[in-house]
């Protein structure tokens, strides 16, 4: 099976930019999380969605990242504008369901440089 | 909010010794999760528990849960260099309807041969 696929592998943008990333999940995945990921650190759940639809975004700094699931598949996280503290690993992960757990399979991830 | 903390932090140990790691959370699970990150790489699913005091064992990794479902425990025996990486506990609280993963801090494991 295909795993979870995320662009760009690397970015480096200086801050008050702006940036975008991409996440493909594994196909029948309903459920879909981004996590930051600093490093040395556990990973940080920002936002979950279930199909298209938001089920947690209370980590979300939403005055600067945004997120979307169009269709139930794909996602974008946008960050804008960059502080030099967003500098991390951002995760895509997915899994079957949310309401029976299950483990979650993660992308390779995006990592972000802010200068 | 729940925190979930590991111990220690790093470990540095000779080819072939024993390895533990522990997982300790501030609230109670209803289920936690293992995952190992290589250096450079991303989180890969290991094992999951659910029940009090269950334990799990995966050839030379023994994965525990506390019977108060608030810790847990990871044990390798002999270790290999190929267990080099970040052990992560991950535990999930129900709400709602739907799983919350919380990752724990992580304990970063070096051998040496």
């Amino acid at each position: 099976e295909a795993g979870v696929a995320q662009s760009p592998r690397y970015k480096i943008i200086e801050k008050r930019q702006s940036v975008a990333f991409w996440c493909n999940p594994i196909s029948g995945h309903a459920t879909l999380y981004w996590y930051q990921q600093i490093l040395g650190q556990g990973p940080k759940l920002l936002i979950q969605f279930q199909n298209n639809g938001v089920v947690d975004d209370s980590q979300l700094p939403k005055d600067r990242f945004s997120a979307e699931r169009l269709k139930g598949v794909d996602s974008t996280l946008k960050i804008q504008p960059a502080k030099l503290e967003d500098s991390a690993v951002y995760l895509c992960a997915s899994s079957l369901d949310t309401g029976i757990p299950y483990g979650y399979t993660f992308g390779s991830g995006t990592r972000l440089t802010v200068v | 909010g729940q925190q979930v903390m590991q111990i220690p932090q790093y470990q540095h140990v000779q080819e072939g010794e024993d390895f533990t790691t522990y997982c300790n959370s501030s609230t109670t699970l209803s289920n936690i999760q293992w995952y190992k990150q290589r250096p450079g790489g991303h989180p890969v699913f290991l094992i999951q528990l659910v029940k009090s005091g269950e334990v799990k064992k995966q050839k030379r990794l023994t994965f525990q849960f506390g019977e108060a479902k608030k810790n847990s425990s990871l044990h390798i025996t002999a270790t290999q260099t190929t267990d080099v990486g970040t052990y992560f506990c991950a535990g999930s609280r129900l709400g709602t309807g739907f799983q919350k993963l919380v990752f724990g801090t992580g304990t970063r494991l070096l051998v040496s041969p």
